[in-house]
């Protein structure tokens, strides 16, 4: 399987939102609803924030929101805070329970 | 609650064999729709999906490394194993187990913090 597509990085100030986009195929995040983000901090595991493309577990700010169009899925962080600067991945079912993950994209918050 | 706990070498040899040890408590394999999953990182980059056992035992390899990979579990002790033989210095990650929902789903909820295996002579 290859990797999803993630831009390399994104910023924003604080309170602003900013997007992070997951490209993929119809084999993966075109052809389910099982895709999910991880946010990763420098030295730590990384953490679920949104699954299902927009289904948030407990715990995780409403700032936090998931959606898909067609090969497309995209994580929004709206009213950014220092603490959302960390890695974001996208991962998503690819058949044949199987699954790919993104190539990481990096959030500066300014 | 939940929880985690990668174990194993910290440096191994190419061509050597590595065996990892997933210790986790909170939920039980032997509990229809329990999954544990391997992901790795190499530093600097990209998570990778490895591998996958489920409660049933049914088994999920990564095409690219199917044939170097072997994933087991002991329910009694609460534990999966993973081995991987021909190590190379590409392999050097760390290595996450992480609890895996696949029943009309599929993400990696709970995670290990990780054990960082370096591939050297």
């Amino acid at each position: 399987q290859s990797a999803l597509t993630q831009p390399r990085s994104v910023s924003g100030s604080p309170g602003q939102s900013v997007t992070i986009s997951c490209t993929g195929t119809s084999s993966d995040v075109g052809g389910y609803n099982y895709v999910s983000w991880y946010q990763q901090h420098p030295g730590k595991a990384p953490k679920l924030m949104i699954y299902d493309v927009s289904k948030r577990p407990s715990g995780v700010p409403d700032r936090f929101s998931g959606s898909k169009s067609g090969n497309t899925a995209s994580l929004t962080i709206s009213g950014l805070q220092a603490e959302d600067e960390a890695d974001y991945y996208c991962c998503s079912y690819a058949g044949s329970n199987t699954g790919v993950f993104g190539g990481g994209t990096k959030l500066t918050v300014l | 609650q939940v929880t985690l706990r990668e174990s194993g070498p910290a440096v191994v040899k190419p061509t050597q064999t590595v065996t990892l040890t997933c210790s986790f408590s909170g939920f039980s394999l032997s509990t229809s729709g329990m999954c544990v999953s391997w992901i790795r990182q190499p530093p600097g980059k990209a998570l990778e999906w490895l591998v996958r056992i489920d409660w049933d035992d049914d088994k999920y390899y990564s095409t690219s490394l199917k044939t170097r990979l072997t994933i087991s579990k002991d329910t009694s002790k609460n534990q999966v194993v993973l081995t991987m033989t021909d190590m190379d210095p590409v392999d050097t990650a760390t290595y996450y187990c992480a609890r895996t929902s696949v029943r009309a789903t599929y993400y990696f909820d709970f995670w290990g913090q990780g054990t960082l295996v370096t591939v050297s002579s």
